[in-house]
């Protein structure tokens, strides 16, 4: 099966702190999207972002992009026990193929 | 505004039975997809619509997954027959385009006996 690197798998920190995740793909992108799934519940899109862009920030979250790296972080700041999810990141592969891969995800749990 | 309608939300079936799986996208989404999802795991693509046209279908087992997607709207996956390792969720999904923001709707959990 095809899936996307992310790491950690598991991250557990106490309410308040900051939350880091990572995700490394393999070619050229077209974009990389971030999506939360909480424990029994759908998928939720968090941010987008290009290819062309290095950082965005929407609320406490905030996403960096690196092509040089392949590679894209999510930072949580000021985590809540509501943050408590899974974290999953999306690709975009440009190019004819066009493929969408998704990571394998990271699971966060915040203690209040 | 209604979200991506997914039906039926379980399915319980013995191996080697078929199931059908229905999806109904959020209005004036041109593309569609249904992933797979396995416990622990990320979403893994099946199938992409764009309208009535699957443009990428690389990952759909077809000689037991079938999907189609009838006037470009909503959208059924077919698993015939049904194997104990397709028991997972079944994820739907929409977008205005292939690289836009994708709404999920909530999934079917199939299990397979």
């Amino acid at each position: 099966s095809q899936q996307g690197e992310e790491d950690p798998q598991a991250l557990s920190i106490q309410e308040g702190e900051n939350a880091t995740m990572n995700c490394s793909y393999k070619t050229s992108i077209n974009n990389l999207q971030w999506y939360r799934q909480n424990s029994g519940r759908g998928l939720v899109h968090l941010i987008l972002i290009r290819s062309n862009e290095r950082e965005k920030h929407s609320g406490r979250l905030r996403v960096t992009l690196d092509t040089s790296k392949k590679s894209s972080s999510l930072l949580i700041t000021a985590s809540r026990a509501a943050d408590t999810a899974s974290y999953f990141c999306l690709t975009g592969y440009s190019g004819n193929t066009g493929k969408l891969i998704f990571g394998q995800g990271t699971t966060l749990q915040v203690k209040p | 505004e209604a979200g991506v309608v997914q039906s039926p939300r379980y399915k319980i079936i013995e191996k080697k039975q078929p199931v059908a799986f229905w999806c109904n996208p959020i209005s004036g989404h041109n593309t569609l997809y249904w992933y797979l999802q396995n416990l622990g795991q990320g979403p893994e693509l099946l199938i992409r619509y764009e309208n009535e046209e699957a443009v990428d279908d690389s990952q759909l087992p077809k000689d037991r997954f079938s999907a189609e997607r009838l006037k470009g709207v909503d959208s059924t996956l077919k698993i015939q027959p049904a194997e104990l390792g397709d028991s997972a969720v079944y994820l739907c999904a929409s977008s205005l385009g292939p690289w836009n923001e994708q709404f999920f709707g909530p999934g079917t959990r199939l299990t397979v006996l």
